[in-house]
């Protein structure tokens, strides 16, 4: 059963903030994902990960395994990061998707 | 990047017509899927293809059908567009190596 929850689902910050997009699930995983995607545009993978934590530059995503949990951080956001974040479990080879996280960074 | 690309990325259509979109991948990759991408439903798999001509349904398969008949195209039709399937169509391919997820352009589709 698909169960992907993300919070917040919209979510307004001014520039310069740190933000957290929280992600959670509720069946065993191979693996993590967030993806991005640009209002209008396509969908870009930002992190795989099956545990503990990977930093991209600005971004960083952690996983929980045990308590079924993942975040997306991002430091110092600017207007550019806004865009919605999807988080994807992946199982086997199979995925089920969250319904997104729309982001707004306010110059 | 795994060189994939959708066509046509834009089409409008009339209800009852057939349609066909195609997506290409230049790496060979097993694994490709067809999402389509709703507001407030995200993204949901219509049909996936784990090799030629071994192909599965998703969620939401009904009213589409899909062929594999070489590694680098994937093909989804719908045979009779309606209304409902007004949407945008995300082709999507898992890394055979790492697991890791890309996808296509996207391919705007429009019944009217």
């Amino acid at each position: 059963k698909n169960e992907v929850e993300q919070s917040p689902q919209n979510l307004t910050a001014q520039e310069g903030e740190f933000i957290t997009i929280n992600c959670s699930y509720s069946v065993g995983i191979s693996a993590l994902h967030w993806l991005q995607q640009h209002p209008g545009g396509g969908i870009v993978s930002l992190f795989m990960l099956s545990s503990g934590k990977k930093k991209h530059g600005r971004l960083i995503a952690t996983i929980n395994i045990q308590e079924k949990h993942s975040s997306l951080h991002i430091t110092a956001s600017h207007p550019r990061d806004s865009a919605v974040y999807i988080c994807v479990r992946n199982t086997g080879n199979q995925f089920y998707f969250g319904t997104g996280t729309s982001l707004t960074v306010i110059p | 990047d795994a060189g994939i690309t959708q066509s046509p990325r834009h089409k409008v259509t009339e209800t009852g017509t057939p349609v066909t979109l195609r997506c290409h991948q230049t790496e060979n990759h097993r694994y490709m899927y067809w999402y389509r991408q709703d507001p407030g439903h995200g993204l949901r798999l219509i049909h996936y293809s784990y090799g030629v001509k071994d192909t599965d349904k998703g969620e939401v398969s009904d009213g589409y059908s899909v062929s594999r008949s070489k590694t680098e195209d994937f093909l989804l039709t719908l045979e009779s567009a309606t209304s409902s399937q007004t949407s945008v169509y995300f082709c999507a391919i898992s890394e055979d190596n790492t697991g890791e997820l890309f996808f296509g352009e996207g391919s705007r589709l429009t019944v009217l």
